[in-house]
C-alpha cells in the first residue's frame, strides 16, 4: 500500500459525458502528478501540482483540467469524453519538487468510454 | 518519436538466466528512475541514478547510468518468477516526468 488513493476503481461511462476522478496523496506530500497509461502510448505525464499551484504541464488535453486543493487532495476532470480516451489513470504523490524525490503511485481508476 | 526508449519490449526467459535491459535516449537527463508495475497496480519505485557512470545494487539487480547520463541499464542475476512485471525508466526533464514504455519480462519458472 503506498498509502496514496484514487477513487473511484472503476469507472464506465459514454462519449460526450464528463467525470471526476479523485486522488488523495500521502500524508504530508505536497506534490501530486497525474499519468494516462494505455497500451499504445504507455504512461503519459499530464500535469503535476505542488501545495496547491500548478507546477508542469505534459501531453494533457484542453477538455482535461485538474485542481488541488487546500487539503492537498486533488481532482482530474476530464469532459467531452471520446472513445479514445480509455485508460488507467494513475496518480501519484512525493514530498516535494525535487526530480530525484520517490514518486508513491496509487492504484489508478480505469476508465472505460463506451 | 519517444524521448526515452526501452528495449526489448518484451522478454521472456527462463527462471536462474541473467538479462539486461536497456533504457536510451538522445536527451541529458539530470536523473533516471527505474519502477516495476505489476498488473492492476500502480508503478513502484526501485532506484534512482543521479551520476553518470552510477552503478547501484539491489539484491539481484544491478542499475547503471551511463556516463554522458542519456542511458541506463538494468541488469537481472538469477532471475525469479517474482521478478515478472512491466520494467518503467523515467526522467526529470524541464519539471515533466518521461516515461519510456517499458519492458515487460516474464520469467518462467
Amino acid at each position: 500500500d503506498s498509502g496514496v488513493t484514487q477513487t473511484p476503481k472503476h469507472l464506465i461511462t459514454a462519449t460526450g459525458q464528463r467525470v471526476t476522478l479523485r486522488c488523495s496523496p500521502r500524508s504530508g506530500d505536497l506534490s501530486v502528478y497525474w499519468y494516462q497509461q494505455s497500451l499504445d502510448q504507455g504512461l503519459q505525464f499530464l500535469i503535476h501540482y505542488y501545495n496547491g499551484e500548478e507546477r508542469a504541464k505534459g501531453n494533457i488535453l484542453e477538455r482535461f483540467s485538474a485542481q488541488q486543493f487546500p487539503d492537498l487532495h486533488s481532482e482530474l476532470n476530464l469532459s467531452s469524453l471520446e472513445l479514445g480516451d480509455s485508460a488507467l489513470y494513475f496518480c501519484a504523490s512525493s514530498p516535494g519538487l525535487a526530480g530525484t524525490d520517490t514518486q508513491y503511485f496509487g492504484p489508478g481508476t480505469r476508465l472505460t468510454v463506451l | 518519436t519517444q524521448l526515452l526508449e526501452q528495449s526489448p519490449q518484451f522478454l521472456s526467459i527462463q527462471e536462474g538466466e541473467n538479462l539486461t535491459v536497456y533504457c536510451n535516449s538522445s536527451s541529458v537527463f539530470s536523473s533516471l528512475q527505474w519502477y516495476r508495475q505489476e498488473p492492476g497496480e500502480g508503478p513502484v519505485l526501485l532506484v534512482t541514478v543521479v551520476t553518470g557512470g552510477e552503478v547501484k545494487k539491489l539484491k539481484r539487480l544491478t542499475f547503471q547510468f551511463g556516463d554522458a547520463r542519456k542511458d541506463s541499464s538494468l541488469h537481472i542475476t538469477a532471475a525469479q518468477p517474482g521478478d515478472t512485471g512491466l520494467y518503467l525508466c523515467a526522467g526529470d526533464r524541464d519539471d515533466k516526468i518521461i516515461f519510456g514504455k517499458g519492458t515487460r519480462l516474464h520469467i518462467l519458472p
